[in-house]
């Protein structure tokens, strides 16, 4: 399967811990996003790489979220003190540059903030 | 206004029937446009790019109209398999920025036999 990866699929945390989730990206795609998405909404930019540059954060991204892409291939998104509102799917999406804009997602990590 | 407005539904429909979704978009600089569809707690997968002259995938039919900053994707003969969430999509660039995709709230369609 050459398509985008995501692990954990499902997390369930207590409120105050930290977390981190893995995406893997498909191979020849140089840039990665993440996206957060709730019950009944469609899917909330959070953070784009173009390889290992973080180009572009959303200001739904506060402070306890952070993103890294180090080698410019797969990237993780940690959630320190994790609170009830952080409860929703994480997805990660990866596409080749311009002009093709197409993107391409993982299953997505399941997050539960208890 | 919301960047990206879909029809609420959900749609229920019988099978065979032909179905249209409408969206609209706010900013006019919006460069590229997408339906994803989305099964229940699964990720959004690409159904089409959405062309300026309008294109047709089997039985998907996606048309642009720039002037009225809407967007319709048109499904014939419908099948129990296109039961699922179509998710209008629409890419804004700003200055130097690549943009980044922004998603209506998607529309609920269910195809009963």
């Amino acid at each position: 399967d050459t398509g985008v990866s995501q692990d954990p699929r499902h997390k369930i945390t207590k409120r105050g811990q930290n977390v981190t989730f893995r995406c893997d990206p498909i191979s020849e795609h140089n840039r990665l996003y993440w996206y957060r998405q709730t019950l009944g909404q469609g899917p909330e930019f959070l953070t784009y790489f173009q390889n290992e540059a973080q180009l572009e954060k959303s200001r739904l991204l506060s402070d306890r979220f952070s993103a890294e892409r180090p080698k410019g291939s797969f990237s993780t998104l940690e959630i320190q003190r994790t609170e009830q509102g952080d409860s929703a799917m994480y997805l990660c999406a990866s596409s080749l540059g311009p002009p093709l804009y197409e993107q391409y997602f993982g299953p997505g990590t399941r997050l539960t903030v208890t | 206004r919301k960047e990206v407005e879909q029809d609420p539904g959900p749609f229920n429909v019988p099978e065979g029937a032909t179905v249209a979704f409408n969206c609209t978009y706010s900013n006019s600089a919006s460069q590229s446009f997408f339906w994803y569809r989305q099964d229940c707690r699964k990720e959004p997968k690409l159904l089409m790019s959405v062309y300026s002259s309008g294109n047709e995938d089997g039985r998907f039919t996606a048309q642009l109209n720039r002037a009225s900053q809407y967007i319709s994707l048109l499904i014939r003969d419908s099948k129990l398999s296109d039961s699922a969430t179509y998710l209008c999509v629409v890419n804004v660039r700003y200055g130097g920025s690549q943009g980044n995709l922004i998603f209506g709230k998607g529309t609920k369609l269910s195809v009963k036999p």
